[in-house]
């Protein structure tokens, strides 16, 4: 069965440092979206991308950054780890379908920040 | 900006009651909207995704409706269980693929 999976699921680091979060699908979908959970706030959308060496800005994108050179994957890079970049992360993805599209979404990685 | 709200922020209900969670949105030209249930440490699993041009969409006990006039979705979820137990939450699909999510209904069915 097709599916998005996140890795690492739970990785703490300090602050300063370079940390990529993986996300891969095997949907074969277009668009992919990397989101940030925290109480109080919901879901915001961190970066996302319609394509192969597509990217854009989300809602929160200062500090984070995002490539793509596949299809699958979409890895979210953290320049330089703050505290307040503590939060759960959320990789989804969803087709290209006219005005319709359901998102799929993965496990999700929990970072901490000390 | 589109706005999603959802009410009540938590839900109380004993088993086999039937419920309806709320969803609320300030901008009506939406092309979908889609329910997601959330478990305790997990992902997000879709639910039920309505198109701008369906009133309603059905998957065993749940029900959602959509009034785009009244900026309004309802998830209805009959004879409630434990196992549906979780935080539900709506988000709006309104162009560039991107939804826009609600905070969430945190449901507790009591056995």
């Amino acid at each position: 069965d097709a599916e998005i999976t996140q890795s690492p699921r739970h990785k703490i680091t300090e602050t300063g440092r370079q940390v990529t979060l993986a996300c891969h699908q095997t949907w074969n979908h277009n668009n992919m979206f990397w989101y940030r959970q925290d109480l109080g706030h919901g879901l915001r959308l961190i970066h996302y991308s319609y394509g192969v060496h597509d990217t854009n800005k989300g809602e929160v994108s200062d500090g984070y950054s995002v490539s793509r050179s596949n299809t699958e994957d979409l890895p979210l890079t953290l320049e330089s780890a703050a505290s307040s970049q503590t939060s759960v992360y959320f990789c989804a993805s969803s087709e290209s379908r006219g005005q319709i599209y359901e998102q799929y979404f993965g496990p999700g990685t929990r970072l901490t920040v000390t | 900006k589109q706005e999603v709200t959802q009410i009540p922020a938590a839900l109380s209900v004993p088993e086999g009651e039937n419920l309806v969670l709320n969803c609320s949105f300030t901008d009506s030209a939406i092309y979908n909207l889609q329910w997601f249930r959330q478990d305790p440490g997990k992902g997000l699993t879709s639910l039920l995704l309505i198109q701008s041009s369906q009133r309603e969409q059905t998957s065993g006990r749940l029900n959602a409706s959509l009034d785009k006039s009244s900026g309004r979705s309802t998830l209805y979820i009959a004879a409630s269980q434990p196992g549906d137990s979780a935080t539900y939450l709506c988000a709006l699909g309104a162009g560039s693929y991107q939804l826009t999510f609600g905070k969430g209904t945190k449901l507790s069915v009591i056995p």
